[in-house]
């Protein structure tokens, strides 16, 4: 229950496309759901972030999309850049502070 | 404003043994968390600390521990090492009342 499921496990966009990151969730205490994107070597760092009474929030060329009913929602990455590749990660927070990460995607755009 | 740190960069520790590793928070942060990331790995939170006092625990043992200090920086302890213990280390800090976290680069730690 305590699980955030991502998909999919690697992604190869052509520059200029559109990237898609989907992750799902069981446990209807989450209340806050972050995206992270992580460099090799580097710490995650917060791209954008949505709370589930949003359907939708885009932040430059970043959007989510958020269904409550159906417990998913997804990262798009609009005009992908080679300098978007990196891993990136769902996650989910609940009581303010207890975050569970998705297993991450590793996303690559051809240039 | 200074970011999230942590030190050290890398460490190398064999079976048995005990590491410490330290986090220094973000200007204005009083919150520390700790998180587990595996090779491959989304990371897996271990614990929080608001307070100097844990405020939040994930499925970890107890030979894991840490400390906050009066200044927000914090230490997380690991007793006993394992192999299965070898991960890159990540500490983030946040305001109390604030969802958003700011990661430091991590301490990668080998046990040998």
């Amino acid at each position: 229950q305590q699980q955030v499921k991502q998909s999919p496990q690697s992604l190869i966009v052509q520059k200029g496309g559109i990237s898609i990151i989907n992750c799902a969730y069981e446990n209807t205490a989450f209340d806050y759901f972050p995206w992270y994107q992580q460099f090799p070597g580097k710490g995650p760092a917060l791209l954008i972030a949505i709370r589930p009474d949003v359907s939708e929030k885009k932040e430059g060329r970043f959007t989510i999309s958020f269904n409550k009913s159906a417990k998913q929602f997804s990262l798009h990455i609009m005009d992908s850049q080679p300098g978007d590749s990196a891993t990136y990660f769902c996650a989910a927070v609940t009581g303010g502070f207890k975050t569970i990460f998705g297993a991450g995607t590793r996303l690559f755009v051809k240039a | 404003e200074t970011g999230v740190t942590q030190s050290p960069t890398h460490l190398i520790k064999t079976r048995g043994q005990q590491v410490t590793l330290r986090c220094s928070s973000q200007s204005g942060h009083n919150t520390v968390s700790w998180y587990q990331q595996a090779l491959g790995q989304g990371p897996q939170f271990i614990f929080q600390y608001y307070r100097e006092e844990e405020n939040g625990r994930g499925n970890f043992p107890p030979r894991f521990s840490g400390l906050q200090f009066p200044n927000y920086s914090s230490e997380l302890n690991v007793n006993a090492l394992e192999l299965d213990d070898s991960a890159l280390y990540l500490c983030a800090s946040s305001q109390r009342q604030h969802n958003e976290q700011f990661f430091g680069p991590g301490t990668r730690l080998t046990v040998l």
